[in-house]
């Protein structure tokens, strides 16, 4: 068990909808990342929070937004959602603002778009 | 991204030992990981390695040469529990707030 806590762990919606998809990190962790896996495809990093602040993207689509509360869970949107977004959402954390030491994994939320 | 490249995939035997190999651009290179995924499951760090050298930790070692962009992933020993896919990852300082990971070496361990 990493300490990192996501929710939900499986989710399947249409085309065009929008879902929120949730991590809790490790206790003391201020940074969050948030990785997609589609499959047979690496992990692709789409954004980190750091304290509650924005502190670097990656391929993030603009349908896709995320955000880090004061309790430090956070949350990433997903809205006019496409077949293609059907993929494994890893949210991880780490103590650090930058990736200098391992990254704690969720168990991922498996998203399925029909 | 970053040019990371590993083999695809590998088969071994129960027992045996096996060498996955990762390739990556040097420019600006920081520090590189391995981490092992099971299918659908979370990816768990296996090492870190920032120096040349070995780096040695039970049945797994990782070694790292900075000037050849070049490091790789020993398993020793290997159970089938090791089946899985391994997946190399690194750091950049432009880039300091995200891991860059290749596509990952899916190992087959067989009897």
């Amino acid at each position: 068990d990493s300490g990192v806590t996501q929710t939900p762990k499986h989710l399947i919606t249409a085309t065009g909808q929008r879902v929120t998809l949730r991590c809790s990190p490790r206790s003391g962790d201020l940074s969050v990342y948030w990785y997609q896996q589609s499959l047979d495809q690496g992990l692709q990093f789409l954004i980190q929070y750091y304290n509650g602040e924005e502190r670097a993207k990656g391929n993030i689509l603009e349908r896709f937004s995320a955000q880090q509360f004061p309790d430090l869970h956070s949350e990433l949107n997903l809205s006019s959602l496409e077949l293609g977004d059907s993929a494994l959402y890893f949210c991880a954390s780490s103590g650090t603002t930058g990736v200098t030491g391992e990254l704690f994994f969720g168990e991922g939320s498996r998203l399925t778009v029909l | 991204g970053q040019n990371i490249d590993q083999p695809t995939e590998m088969t071994a035997t129960e027992g045996a030992i096996v060498q996955i190999n990762c390739t990556y651009q040097t420019s600006g290179f920081n520090g590189l990981f391995w981490y092992q995924q099971h299918a659908g499951e979370a990816p768990t760090f296996l090492s870190y390695n920032v120096l040349d050298g070995l780096e040695e930790k039970g049945r797994f070692s990782s070694f790292l040469s900075r000037s050849k962009g070049y490091s790789y992933l020993l398993l020793k020993e290997l159970q089938m529990k090791d089946s899985a896919s391994y997946l190399c990852a690194v750091t950049y300082p432009t880039g300091a707030n995200n891991l860059f990971f290749g596509t990952g070496t899916r190992l087959t361990v067989i009897p």
